[in-house]
């Protein structure tokens, strides 16, 4: 089974750059997608197909994929931008549907 | 505007059954697969099941196969998960999400949730 790793968390100051990782064996054949989730909400889709953002989403979001890894930048960080944060893929499997663990960013 | 609302969580012993419903408005219903997605308290998300836009096709997690199933009205646009032979660890927020599925599959849209607790 394809497995995603995050690391549990990511502590960064105001005004600096976050950088969340998520790794996965041969993670460049999938097509990577990542969700904001804040405290009692709803994730909400904040970058889609490695690197594409939604409308509605800051620019200070992006993402890149790099090896064995994927990461979800965070430019300008805010403090309206703690929260957990997942990465996504979807395979050919019969459960086609894979999260990472999640990162918890804290906003220092 | 899509919006999508849960319903129809709240608590039930272990070996109950519970339905789940989720209203959709804001986008042509029967175009779009969906899904229940779910978190337990303090923990990461986990797919549960998808449906096809014209409800024809299933898929569901190895945790949930024989036990929950997904299906769809589309004159109603809503969507269903039945829940039988509930375990304590099928205590969850639920979630429906819309799939979009153009050439990768991600989730763009996600209703609020509902709570399902499974205890004694």
């Amino acid at each position: 089974s394809y497995v995603l790793i995050q690391p549990p968390s990511v502590s960064v100051a105001p005004g600096k750059t976050a950088r969340i990782t998520c790794g996965g064996n041969n993670i460049g054949t999938y097509s990577v997608h990542w969700y904001q989730q804040k405290p009692g909400q709803a994730p909400v889709l904040v970058v889609f197909e490695d690197s594409g953002r939604p409308s509605g989403i800051p620019e200070r979001f992006s993402g890149s994929i790099a090896g064995n890894t994927a990461t979800l930048t965070i430019s300008r960080v805010e403090a309206g931008d703690e929260a957990d944060y997942y990465c996504q893929v979807w395979d050919s499997s019969s459960n086609p549907v894979k999260f990472g663990g999640g990162t918890k960013v804290t906003v220092l | 505007e899509v919006q999508m609302l849960e319903s129809g969580g709240h608590l039930e012993q272990p070996g109950g059954s519970l339905r789940l419903s989720c209203a959709a408005s804001g986008f042509t219903f029967s175009n779009y697969a969906l899904n229940w997605v779910r978190q337990a308290p303090g923990k990461g998300l986990e797919w549960v099941a998808v449906v096809s836009g014209g409800g024809y096709s299933t898929s569901y997690a190895d945790s949930v196969k024989g036990r929950f199933t997904i299906s769809r009205d589309n004159s109603k646009r809503t969507l269903y998960l039945q829940m039988n032979s509930l375990r304590v660890e099928d205590t969850a927020v639920y979630y429906c999400a819309r799939l979009n599925s153009g050439s990768n599959n991600y989730f763009d849209y996600w209703g609020q949730g509902t709570l399902v607790t499974v205890s004694s």
